[in-house]
């Protein structure tokens, strides 16, 4: 059983950058592909990137790319989203998320565990 | 980048309805479809992968179907607590990437 905990919300200024943690226990992170999830405020759900198991690296989607950089701390089991240049659009719930589920080719990715979401609000 | 469109994009049913959901995905995605439903203020559930595995924990009157480029989610019997948003995903294609269908609402009528 994996237990994903993200950290608490944060208020940024436009040109800020944001830096959200989740801390897995039950499983290491090394045996997850850790990916990131947005959804602003009354919006759909909106993939930021994350680590892909077929090649083995970290993927973001072209939107976020030059903005967005997923890290990981392996001693501590914790993964970081960090996002920068922060506009008032980026406002939004951040969910970290994976995929255990192994009866599925490891890139199908169906994530089975989230976080509880961060909210981040950008405002002047 | 494959588009993922969702159908209806809300709905209203009653309890005990039987509810059909379409995802139409831009190009073939295989069988690399996910289902998850989301309730106000809570993160999304898994309930179906691969595009007809029901996930653990699921209750039944939850299908999935479909390949290549169009999906179905099905409730055979609407219960209270079914009412939320359900949203289609793929992954067939990374890099670049992991789309979302826009989701579909679903309300009590």
């Amino acid at each position: 059983q994996v237990q994903l905990v993200q950290s608490g919300a944060e208020v940024k200024k436009p040109g800020a950058s944001v830096k959200v943690s989740c801390k897995v226990s039950g499983y290491t992170l090394t045996e997850l592909s850790m990916h990131w999830v947005r959804q602003a405020p009354g919006k759909g759900l909106e993939w930021m990137g994350g680590f892909d198991p077929e090649d083995g690296e970290t993927i973001y989607a072209q939107k976020f790319q030059g903005r967005v950089t997923m890290t990981e701390d392996t001693s501590t089991d914790t993964a970081y989203m960090e996002l920068s240049s922060l506009r008032s659009e980026d406002t939004a719930v951040y969910y970290c998320a994976t995929a255990t589920i192994v009866v599925v080719p490891a890139a199908m990715l169906p994530f089975d565990y989230w976080g509880q979401g961060t909210l981040v609000t950008v405002s002047s | 980048d494959i588009q993922m469109t969702q159908s209806p994009s809300s709905l209203s049913a009653s309890v005990g309805d039987r509810v059909t959901i379409t995802c139409r995905a831009s190009q073939s995605i295989s069988s690399y479809l996910n289902w998850y439903q989301q309730k106000p203020g809570k993160a999304p559930k898994l309930l179906i992968y691969a595009a007809s595995s029901l996930q653990s924990g699921v209750p039944s009157r939850f299908s999935g179907s479909g390949s290549g480029t169009d999906f179905t989610l099905t409730i055979s019997s609407l219960q209270p607590e079914d009412f939320a948003t359900y949203y289609c995903q793929q992954s067939y294609s990374t890099p670049p990437g992991i789309t979302f269908g826009q989701g579909t609402r679903l309300e009590i009528k």
